[in-house]
């Protein structure tokens, strides 16, 4: 049983490149959630999907675009990398009943 | 924002040695997350709490869910080597689901063997 799979596990941009970050779930989950974890902080929220074809905003959303055709994908874009998205980005999915989120293994991610 | 303020923010304790840390909040919370993370991985999922004054445990682990709702607390029995990691407690916005958690900053456990 996969979970939720991310990919990249590493990723090094330019400033001013774009990239998409992707996470899949494989439990039929409705809720799905990205994050970002910086040094000595706890998870942020990014943004957030309660399902296919439904998107909002987090804690922190600037600089990033979000978008959930699927109920499996929910891909994070950045558009345009600046050196502060330096950070790991954490992927979560989350089934409505029972409040608790699954996460992925995260994805690395350094703006040079 | 709900904050969650954690501490201890680190630890170091002998193995064998029972630990705490808790979690605070100003505003009540519905549901308390304990989730563990080892370096390079995402958070894991320890206990779920969602009642308050509610004790629950798995297996060296116990947690409880503050009768004021805007606390909660974990032990650790007997610590061993690969409790080493970061303990977050986390609990859903005002409002929300388990889409939107808000967590705390941590706190960092080594156990010396």
């Amino acid at each position: 049983n996969a979970g939720v799979t991310q990919t990249p596990k590493f990723q090094v941009l330019k400033t001013g490149q774009s990239m998409t970050l992707q996470c899949a779930q494989d439990m039929n989950h409705e809720y799905m959630s990205w994050y970002r974890q910086d040094p000595g902080m706890g998870l942020r929220l990014i943004h957030y999907s309660v399902g296919a074809g439904i998107t909002d905003q987090g804690e922190v959303p600037n600089g990033y675009n979000v978008s959930r055709s699927t109920t499996e994908d929910f891909p994070l874009r950045l558009l345009s990398a600046a050196p502060s998205q330096t950070s790991v980005y954490f992927c979560a999915s989350s089934p409505p009943e029972g409040n608790r989120a699954f996460f992925g293994q995260g994805t690395r991610l350094t703006v040079v | 924002g709900q904050q969650l303020n954690q501490s201890p923010q680190s630890m170091f304790i002998q193995e064998g040695e029972d630990v705490s840390m808790n979690c605070t909040s100003s505003s009540i919370f519905n549901t308390w997350l304990w989730y563990k993370q080892d370096p390079g991985e995402g958070p894991v999922l320890l206990i779920a709490l969602y009642k308050a004054g509610e004790l629950t445990s798995n297996g060296r682990l116990t947690a409880q869910f503050g009768i004021t709702r805007k606390d909660s607390f974990l032990n650790i029995s007997a610590s061993i080597p690969s409790d080493v990691g970061i303990y977050f407690c986390a609990g859903p916005y005002s409002g929300a689901g388990s889409y939107q958690l808000t967590f705390g900053k941590g706190t960092k456990l080594s156990v010396i063997p």
